[in-house]
């Protein structure tokens, strides 16, 4: 099975500041026939189902904010958000589709500091 | 509008059986593969199964080989979970989870979820 693991647990950012949150998998996640990786990042706050923000490492799903980004390759991966934003308090998710089990990072959980 | 509903969760005794279900709507149900995936409370998400949109590749989390098995009718817009031998571990809220790719025989991300149905296991 292939392990992620998030960094850091928990994390405060300040209002308009920048905020990071690093994914690392236990083996490469890059699928070869396309050339992409196999990595979404979700975001869920309190009482809600998860929401897709990015997928293939570092494509915005349609309506996310454009200060949420992705990047990384192969084992190594980063959701930014350029400007913190009251709402976007919630616990953060990387999880790879690349392999089954799909297996989801332990989350980090992003407060205002 | 796209959305999944769940259903079936209860409370439970340890070793009994629970059938959840998930109802589609809004899209072409049986062209997307599905996926369930639960939460302990105050925990992270589990991956627990997911179904090819054709119903010929399933895959489970070892936590629960051999004793869930997943299922879909397409006629119905229907998913649904079929889990036996319930362990007190496996007390969460279960969603439902649609990819975003239509016909995809590869993994994709996970576009659309229910709010999920919970099911708890305690005697």
């Amino acid at each position: 099975d292939i392990v992620m693991t998030q960094s850091p647990d928990s994390l405060a950012v300040s209002l308009g500041e920048r905020a990071t949150i690093n994914c690392k998998s236990s083996q490469s996640v890059l699928y070869s026939s396309n050339s992409k990786n196999s990595l979404a990042w979700y975001q869920q706050k309190p009482g809600q189902p998860p929401k897709l923000l990015i997928y293939w490492a570092s494509t915005r799903e349609s309506g996310v904010p454009d200060r949420f980004s992705g990047s990384g390759s192969g084992t190594d991966f980063t959701l930014t958000i350029s400007s913190l934003q009251a709402e976007d308090v919630a616990v953060y998710y990387c999880q790879q589709y690349y392999s089954t089990p799909y297996t989801f990072g332990q989350g980090t959980k992003l407060a205002i500091k | 509008e796209v959305q999944l509903v769940e259903s079936g969760g209860a409370l439970v005794q340890p070793g009994r059986s629970l059938r959840l279900s998930c109802a589609a709507s809004g899209f072409t149900f049986d062209d997307y593969a599905m996926h369930w995936v639960r939460q302990a409370p105050g925990k992270g998400l589990e991956w627990v199964s997911g179904i090819s949109w054709s119903s010929g590749s399933i895959g489970y989390a070892d936590s629960v080989k051999g004793r869930f098995t997943i299922s879909r009718d397409n006629a119905k817009n229907s998913l649904y979970l079929q889990m036996n031998s319930l362990r007190a571990e496996d007390t969460a809220l279960y969603y439902c989870a649609k990819v975003r790719l239509r016909l995809l025989s590869i993994g994709d991300a996970f576009d659309i979820w229910g709010q999920g149905t919970m099911v708890t296991v305690s005697s």
